[in-house]
């Protein structure tokens, strides 16, 4: 069984769409996150959520929207979708914030045309 | 935030051990020490953690000097199946966690 999954793996899009990135996991976890990875390899958080309730929510463009229906699951939409957004988002998830271990999805790898 | 650095990329041969150090000279009294291994198109994955001394499991070991301002990474006998890069974090309490570039580790044959 996966431990942390997304969907789809892939996205292909135009300029200005707008689009969602599902994440579940299923290891019981509170804390959940989003990370984007772009080009030059750097892994930076974007947002962290703890049941349900939004914790970190880092500098990005408000295109960004998480949602969190349910502890299990955080999806990420992004609306009107620029050249820059193109890059692989990670979920994870984890028992709690700070120290403890954080399990990640296998990433979803957004091109924007 | 205790802010990390390490090598931006290695090379090693199979079957050699490979330390990579990492830095943080500003860690805090409650802040532990992890690595995590990236293999290309997949998601980081966590090694080991520690927060003082060794650490030890069945990848790798991780040092600790009595200052805790460094770690030291250590992979024993690496395989080609260890290239990946390597991420050193310093975490602690409800700080957001931040991976920084990490280290490339290239095995050679």
């Amino acid at each position: 069984d996966t431990a942390v999954s997304q969907t789809p793996k892939y996205l292909v899009t135009q300029m200005g769409n707008d689009k969602s990135i599902k994440c579940e996991q299923n290891l019981g976890h509170d804390t959940m996150y989003w990370y984007k990875q772009d080009s030059k390899k750097f892994l930076k958080i974007m947002f962290s959520y703890n049941n349900k309730e939004l914790i970190i929510n880092e500098t990005v463009p408000n295109r960004f929207s998480p949602k969190s229906p349910d502890k299990a699951h955080l999806n990420l939409h992004i609306n009107s979708l620029e050249l820059g957004d193109s890059a692989v988002y990670f979920c994870a998830s984890s028992h709690a914030q700070g120290q403890e271990t954080q399990y990640f999805g296998p990433g979803t790898r957004l091109l924007v045309l | 935030l205790a802010k990390t650095t390490q090598p931006i990329s290695m090379d090693s041969y199979e079957g050699q051990e490979v330390n990579i150090t990492c830095s943080h000279n500003n860690i805090a009294t409650n802040d532990y020490i992890t690595w995590y291994q990236q293999f290309p198109s997949q998601g980081p994955r966590f090694i080991i953690q520690g927060y003082k001394t060794k650490v030890t499991n069945e990848v790798a070991s991780l040092f600790i000097p009595a200052d805790r301002k460094s770690s030291t990474l250590s992979l024993p006998r690496v395989s080609l199946s260890d290239t990946a890069v390597y991420y050193c974090l310093v975490v602690g309490g409800y700080q957001k966690v931040t991976f920084g570039i990490g280290t490339k580790l290239q095995v050679i044959p």
